[in-house]
């Protein structure tokens, strides 16, 4: 059983519409939840982190974490070509490992 | 304020080769981690480590080696090198707050290897 799991894609938005990206974890001790973006060759880099349950708003983006359905969610408002990039999820499990997802290609029409 | 460095940046090794991976880094972090990032896949966790002296294995550590004699480094080893694992390996640094929670990754630039 895969311990993060993300919604596969490749995900496809139209410029300014939202996009939603999931996630779902197996640690129910996990306390430490990110959200990250790498470009093509790049480095991944962090877009949010989220440890209590509820909305975190950043700019355009906002991350929702709820525990008891082990679910991660980012969303990306007014959506820019500049978005387009590889989101990935990690979680930090109990036993102190950062695990991420397989990742979700996002492309942002103009 | 050089965060965390990796070396080399690229390298091709014939099959059977050995070599180490360095990682360094200048924040004072207890925890390290090193993982491998396949074409269009997410990271794996190959090995991490909590504190100096202490290692543990992550999801895909077989052909893989790691000390952590000082806090600042973790080199990763491959003994024998295979073509399943030419990858890109990053290695990436946090520490841990308060009330048990991690700070975010702070990834290294990676190490793009071949081996053939």
């Amino acid at each position: 059983q895969k311990e993060v799991e993300q919604n596969s894609g490749p995900l496809s938005v139209p410029e300014g519409a939202i996009a939603s990206l999931n996630c779902t974890y197996s640690d129910r001790g996990s306390q430490s939840f990110f959200w990250y973006r790498q470009y093509s060759g790049k480095s991944p880099e962090l877009i949010m982190s989220i440890y209590s349950n509820g909305d975190k708003e950043d700019g355009r983006f906002t991350a929702q974490l709820n525990k008891a359905s082990q679910y991660v969610s980012l969303l990306i408002r007014d959506s820019q070509p500049s978005d387009s990039a590889t989101y990935l999820c990690a979680v930090k499990n109990n036993n102190n490992d950062m695990r991420f997802g397989a990742g979700t290609r996002l492309t942002v029409k103009p | 304020n050089a965060g965390v460095t990796q070396t080399p940046k690229f390298r091709i090794l014939k099959i059977g080769q050995s070599m180490t991976l360095q990682c360094t880094q200048d924040m004072n972090h207890n925890y390290m981690y090193w993982y491998r990032q396949d074409p269009g896949m997410g990271l794996k966790l190959i090995y991490y480590s909590v504190g100096a002296g202490i290692t543990d294995k992550g999801e895909v550590p077989n052909g893989y080696n790691v000390s952590r004699s000082t806090t600042e480094d973790f080199p990763l080893r491959l003994e024998l090198a295979a073509p399943s694992q030419t990858s890109v390996y990053f290695c990436a640094s946090s520490y841990l707050g308060g009330r048990g929670i991690n700070s975010p990754l702070h990834f290294g630039n990676g190490t793009r290897l071949t081996v053939t």
